[in-house]
Order: C-alpha cells, then structure tokens, then sequence
C-alpha cells in the first residue's frame, strides 16, 4: 500500500531534550515535506527537500532541522525542543515531475498520519 | 508577505444545504490554488486550480478561481454529514514554499 508513514504518532517531552520524528514513503518521491499545524494559524511549512541531499527552508524552519540521506526517509529533528513547539506535526510526499515542478508536486501531495508533539 | 485568508472560520449548515467557501490571496508570482479537506488528521487533495474562469468538479464540489479579483470559491451542494471537515485553501507563489490559510471548518447537521 502506497503510503507516508510517521513515528511517533504522539510524543509528550520535556524542554531541552533532543528528538527526531521520523517520515518515510514507499513510492520512490523525489519531493518531501514537513508541516505544522496549530490552531489559528492553519497549516505552515518547517522544510522541504527537492530529492536526496537537497533541503531548503519553508516559513516556519527556526528551532528545527532536516536531513534527506535516502530518498524514502526525511526526518525532523528538534535540537532542543521548546514549549512554543508543541504542535501537530505532517509530513508530505509527492514526486517530481518534469517541467513545471510546482503544481506537479502539490497536486499530488500524499500527507502521513500526523504527529502530535507535546514539549513541557 | 504572502497572505491566504479562507472566510468563513466556521459554519453550521443542515444536510442538503448548499455552502460557499471562500479563499481570498495576496501572493507574488502566483502560480496555481489548492483545495484540501482535511477530516481526523491528514489533509486529501480536492482540486488545484491555475486558469480564471475554469471551473473544477467533483461530484457535489466544485471550485473555481478568480485571477484578477484574487479570489477562488469552493462550492459543496446537497451537504452531507460525511462533507464536515476543515477545508483548506493554498497557494502556490512561485517556485516557493506552499502557503496555506487557516482553514474553514464546516459541520454539516443531520
């Protein structure tokens, strides 16, 4: 089954320690993605990464970092996470088609469970 | 800065009632609008839009954008309580980052 999977699903932490959230897909997408969700703000993007070893920062990257080592996995990594970090995490996958690579990419945009961070 | 802003927050219909969702945007370089619903968790894609005056369907929903007024419509006729969800709206400005509104939330009652 074609799909984006993220571990863990829900992860309750202290401020300071150190975590990764890890996101993987199955169907070979050059083009990944991480998001936040809080209310009242909607959906921003933290990064994203145009195949292996090519990330670049979205709007919201500050207090976060990524790596792109395999095509399949793109983790978020919070250094020394904060209370102002709590929030529903997605990660996002599409491929990248040539040409125009834009709407391409959105319009087929495959969104993981969700991860629910909580830093105390 | 780029801006979305989706009206209304929220709303209230019955089953059968017909809504409209707006999305209106102030971008650089736009390139293209997409609609999402996102019901539970993940977000699903529902239309993406690029051309004014092309309008989009999917059995009861519909959308279309305006370019020159900046606006797009999401259009859900005969409501069903399986349509409640937040709807998104997101645009495309350039070869950027994806920038998202903060979402209408419908509640379709039985």
């Amino acid at each position: 089954e074609a799909q984006v999977t993220q571990n863990p699903r829900y992860l309750i932490t202290v401020t300071g320690k150190k975590l990764t959230v890890t996101c993987s897909q199955n169907m070979n997408h050059e083009y990944m993605s991480w998001y936040r969700q809080d209310p009242g703000l909607g959906l921003r993007q933290i990064y994203y990464s145009m195949n292996v070893e090519v990330t670049d920062k979205g709007d919201v990257p500050e207090g976060y970092k990524v790596s792109r080592k395999e095509k399949r996995n793109f983790p978020l990594i919070l250094e020394s996470p904060s209370p102002n970090q709590t929030s529903l995490y997605f990660c996002a996958s599409s491929r990248t088609p040539s040409g125009s690579w834009g709407e391409g990419v959105y319009n087929e945009q495959f969104f993981g469970p969700g991860t629910r961070l909580t830093v105390l | 800065e780029d801006k979305v802003v989706q009206s209304p927050l929220s709303l209230v219909v019955h089953e059968g009632d017909t809504v409209t969702l707006n999305c209106s945007y102030e971008v650089t370089n736009f390139r293209s609008l997409l609609w999402y619903k996102q019901e539970k968790k993940a977000p699903t894609f529902l239309f993406m839009l690029t051309s004014s005056g092309i309008e989009k369907k999917s059995g009861r929903l519909s959308s279309i954008l305006d370019k020159k007024e900046l606006f797009s419509i999401l259009n859900i006729t005969a409501t069903q309580t399986g349509d409640s969800a937040i709807y998104l709206c997101a645009v495309i400005p350039g070869y950027s980052t994806l920038t998202f509104g903060k979402g209408t939330m419908l509640l379709v009652s039985p």
